[in-house]
């Protein structure tokens, strides 16, 4: 079962315009969500997290937006660079004694110059 | 700041030899720690997780075992490698505060032939 599931394996964005990655998930007890951003023969790289008491959470050009009521959260780049090019990654934890992050498939994101 | 630090970056094993993975955290004390395995073209599967020296959690029955000597150390081990064994394995650490960001080593690429 998989409870964090980002149904896009590849998006194609042009340089300067928006890149929107989504996620969804099952679980209601979810209550932080990270985005990882990973490059090939790379470990990932944190790139910003909400916690389940915020709708929006931005950090320069990459903001995050979660719908509780959808179960669905959405990653989004203003402007996009070539640089961004990238598998990123949806996780969510479910807090308390549960330390474990459950991670998405990963997107695969393109930006052509 | 705190450094994760994992070797070696490839590795390249015959089928029914032994695997020693080893990862190493500073500037941090006590932190959660996590083995996970990228498949080609999948996601991030954790294997094994530990809160504490010689407290390992597996997640997934298979040939490998995971082991904690040290605060900052976790190893990934195995006595005979499987062709199936072969991937992307990354070590990620983890503060045990409320929301807990796990952040990645580089990764070892190991193929096993």
């Amino acid at each position: 079962d998989q409870q964090v599931k980002q149904n896009s394996p590849s998006l194609s964005v042009q340089e300067g315009r928006i890149s929107i990655l989504n996620c969804d998930y099952t679980n209601s007890m979810f209550d932080y969500f990270l985005w990882y951003k990973k490059y090939p023969a790379e470990g990932p790289t944190f790139l910003i997290s909400i916690s389940s008491i915020k709708d929006k959470n931005e950090d320069g050009r990459f903001t995050v937006f979660l719908n509780k009521s959808a179960k669905h959260l959405s990653l989004h780049i203003v402007p996009s660079q070539p640089g961004d090019s990238a598998v990123y990654f949806c996780a969510a934890n479910s807090g308390g004694s549960n330390y474990k992050l459950t991670f998405g498939k990963g997107t695969l994101l393109t930006v052509n110059p | 700041s705190q450094t994760i630090h994992q070797w070696p970056a490839t590795l390249v094993q015959p089928v029914g030899s032994p695997l020693s993975l080893e990862c190493t955290v500073e500037g941090t004390s006590n932190p959660n720690l996590y083995w996970y395995r990228q498949a080609a073209g999948r996601g991030l599967q954790l294997l094994f997780y530990s809160v504490g020296i010689g407290q390992i959690s597996s997640e997934v029955p298979q040939n490998l075992s995971a082991s904690r000597p040290q605060d900052r150390q976790f190893i990934l081990s195995s006595k005979k490698l499987l062709l199936s064994d072969s991937g992307f394995y990354l070590c990620a650490w983890s503060s045990t505060g409320r929301y807990r960001i796990q952040y990645f080593g580089a990764g070892t690429r190991l193929s096993v032939l």
